[in-house]
């Protein structure tokens, strides 16, 4: 099993730009978080989809983002328009129950200049 | 609310050990270990569930007293590869993951030769 994958690793933006991060979760696991990691804030929930539904997306900071999985193998993290605070690394990750061990992927580290 | 854990940094010399606290003030049904090196995705350890059942994964073991709402990881005659910085996660009940599940602020444990 490869993993979950996650894609660019690196981008580096422009404010005001768009930015979207894709995700492979692993096959089988019915559930995807996608979680934000800096030095102040830690990790943090942002969203969470249940069979592709999005179950709890509280943790979204503004209208900004959005996020969506179209199928149980495929999943985005869109930021529009993008903001230097939203510098980050954003990990996927997935798992076959909701409160079990996480798969996270390599994660994607985001510079908003 | 995020669980506290101490201490916040460490440093041992290999073959030394180790004992990492998470602490909540709110009852807990579950709590998570997690690592995560340096530039990598946090790594699932083990979990813990209500009851107090000690765990073990390779010489890193849990203990979770559910009356203190307290986790204990204990790393023992530590290894190079054990360097990085823990989380624990803890969890408040089986429903509505992302209000009942948080990680903490982590521990960073450096191990030298």
């Amino acid at each position: 099993d490869a993993g979950v994958i996650q894609s660019p690793r690196h981008e580096v933006t422009e404010m005001g730009q768009e930015v979207t991060l894709r995700c492979k979760p692993i096959s089988g696991h019915d559930y995807l978080f996608w979680y934000r990691q800096t030095m102040m804030r830690g990790l943090e929930l942002l969203i969470y989809f249940n069979n592709n539904v999005p179950i709890d997306d509280s943790g979204m900071p503004e209208d900004r983002f959005s996020a969506k999985m179209p199928n149980a193998s495929f999943s985005t993290l869109k930021i529009q328009p993008s903001e230097p605070r939203d510098s980050a690394v954003y990990f996927c990750a997935s798992s076959w129950e909701a409160f079990y061990g996480y798969t996270f992927g390599s994660g994607t580290r985001l510079t908003v200049v | 609310q995020q669980p506290v854990q101490s201490p916040q940094a460490v440093i041992l010399r290999e073959g030394e050990d180790a004992v990492i606290n998470c602490s909540s003030s709110k009852a807990l049904y579950s709590v998570h270990w997690y690592r995560q090196k340096h530039g990598e995705a946090p790594v699932f350890l083990m979990i813990l569930l209500k009851g107090g059942e000690q765990k073990g994964h390779e010489k890193i073991s849990a203990s979770f007293n559910e009356k203190k709402q307290q986790s204990s990881l204990y790393l023992t005659a530590s290894q190079l590869s054990y360097s990085g910085t823990y989380f624990c996660g803890t969890e408040r009940g089986r429903d509505n993951y992302g209000q009942n599940f948080v990680f903490g602020p982590g521990t960073r444990l450096s191990v030298l030769p």
